[in-house]
């Protein structure tokens, strides 16, 4: 079975700070993963997936950016954060024995 | 396209059944999952439905209609610890990724 594996738990950035989330996964090669983030009150947004090292599709605005350097790595990043960057964010691979997702703990994030 | 829809909040109280709809609407069509999520956790898997019908998993059930575009997820015998957010997501033909509603939070009380 896959484990996801994502850090820190809890991150307070000041606003035009870098950001880097880091996603590792243990279990099957060349998994698909992707990047949610979760706003308060608000469903899951996708930000991000990749299907292999080095390709990373994109569904959102151009402050965030992805990077896939491994095959069972993934990170999220920013080069300088916005207050509207706030918020929950999730990695995701498969989930090979009830099909879906399963997922990393997740990142608090606040920017302030 | 896609678009799915769940109520906001729903209050329920303990060891009464309460039932969490979700409607979809989408260009195609696999599956459906529900997902619990407990405030600052991850969601976690509850439940894949494919075929129509209600599939039952101890105190959770769920059911799927796919001419409606309509799901529902039954919780039996509330207890406190299922005060969660209760996320369906549809899982959409040619789709790399699962398309979430924004969630159900469901308060259970004494």
């Amino acid at each position: 079975s896959q484990t996801i594996h994502q850090w820190p738990a809890t991150l307070v950035q000041p606003v035009g700070s870098p950001l880097s989330l880091e996603c590792t996964v243990e279990g099957t090669s060349n998994p698909n993963l992707y990047w949610y983030r979760q706003a308060a009150g608000r469903g899951l947004q996708l930000l991000f997936y990749s299907v292999g090292i080095g390709q990373i599709s994109s569904e959102v605005p151009q402050n965030l950016s992805a990077s896939r350097p491994q095959d069972r790595q993934f990170i999220l990043s920013s080069k300088k954060l916005l207050l509207s960057d706030s918020g929950f964010y999730l990695c995701a691979g498969p989930d090979e024995i009830n099909y879906g997702y399963t997922f990393g703990s997740g990142t608090r994030l606040t920017v302030v | 396209g896609q678009n799915i829809d769940q109520p906001t909040e729903m209050t329920a109280t303990e060891g009464a059944i309460v039932q969490i709809n979700c409607t979809y609407q989408t260009s195609g069509f696999n599956g459906l999952f529900w997902y619990q999520q407990h405030a600052g956790e991850a969601p976690t898997f509850l439940s894949y439905n494919v075929l129509d019908g209600l599939e039952e998993k101890g105190r959770f059930s769920s059911f799927l209609s796919r001419s409606k575009g309509y799901s529902y997820l039954l919780l039996k015998e509330l207890q406190m610890k299922d005060s969660a957010s209760y996320l369906c997501a549809v899982d959409q033909t040619g789709a790399n990724n699962l398309f979430f509603g924004t969630g159900t939070r469901l308060t259970v009380i004494p």
